[in-house]
């Protein structure tokens, strides 16, 4: 197993600034994965962060919007960027062994 | 159609029931199937992970996988109010990068 620790915990942003959400994982990871929550819905994946390379989006997400950055194997961030109420939502770093886990989630709130 | 489909529930039942939570889907390539538990505010987390076809039982709690019919199931036995969570099933069809898919999640309240 994998045990994964997200920073911040929670926060609360104006329309039109930016957050970073910080991912670490406690052992080297090749695969790591950023999900959006909306509220009372499942998980859609964000893109796929794999060290040494551009982060692949999933359709709908673009990396102007969600930049990510994987410096090493056991960190990554996810930035959202200029943000509207629409990405009220909790952000989920996941990491993949033989099956995925993850971390207890970003839960941000857009005013 | 969806991928994955799973009933969201709620679903409410007494302390001590048995209870059914299912998923469908329609890609015949899925291989893993997982349910994962989610509790209010916290992230998932990993409960059942079975390869392929049959049961996999862990404490309370057993899984079975249907491929013929496209059908998972997970059971918990002795439901107790502390499993009140939403359960989500998700399904892959290998590992090392491909993507998972995940049901909506079917919130249970176990009632004391």
């Amino acid at each position: 197993s994998a045990v994964i620790s997200q920073k911040p915990s929670r926060d609360i942003c104006q329309r039109g600034t930016s957050l970073t959400i910080q991912c670490q994982v406690d052992s080297q990871v090749t695969m790591m994965f950023w999900y959006r929550q909306q509220p009372g819905q499942s998980l859609t994946l964000i893109a796929t962060a794999n060290q040494g390379s551009e982060a692949t989006y999933e359709s709908g997400f673009v990396i102007d919007k969600f930049p990510i950055s994987r410096p090493n194997l056991t960190f990554s961030t996810l930035t959202v960027s200029n943000l509207s109420p629409e990405d009220s939502s909790i952000y989920l770093c996941s990491v993949e062994l033989e099956t995925q886990y993850f971390g207890p989630g970003t839960r941000l709130l857009v005013l | 159609q969806k991928e994955v489909e799973q009933d969201p529930g709620p679903l409410s039942v007494p302390e001590g029931a048995i209870v059914s939570l299912n998923c469908t889907y329609s890609n015949s390539a899925f291989q893993y199937f997982m349910w994962y538990r989610q509790y209010s505010r916290k992230g998932p987390e990993l409960l059942m992970y079975t390869y392929s076809s049959g049961n996999k039982e862990d404490g309370r709690f057993t899984a079975q996988v249907d491929k013929s019919s496209k059908y998972i199931s997970l059971f918990i036995r002795d439901s107790q109010p502390s499993d009140s969570a939403t359960y989500l099933c998700a399904m892959s069809a290998r590992t090392g990068g491909f993507k998972t898919i995940f049901g909506a999640g079917t919130r249970l309240f176990v009632k004391a």
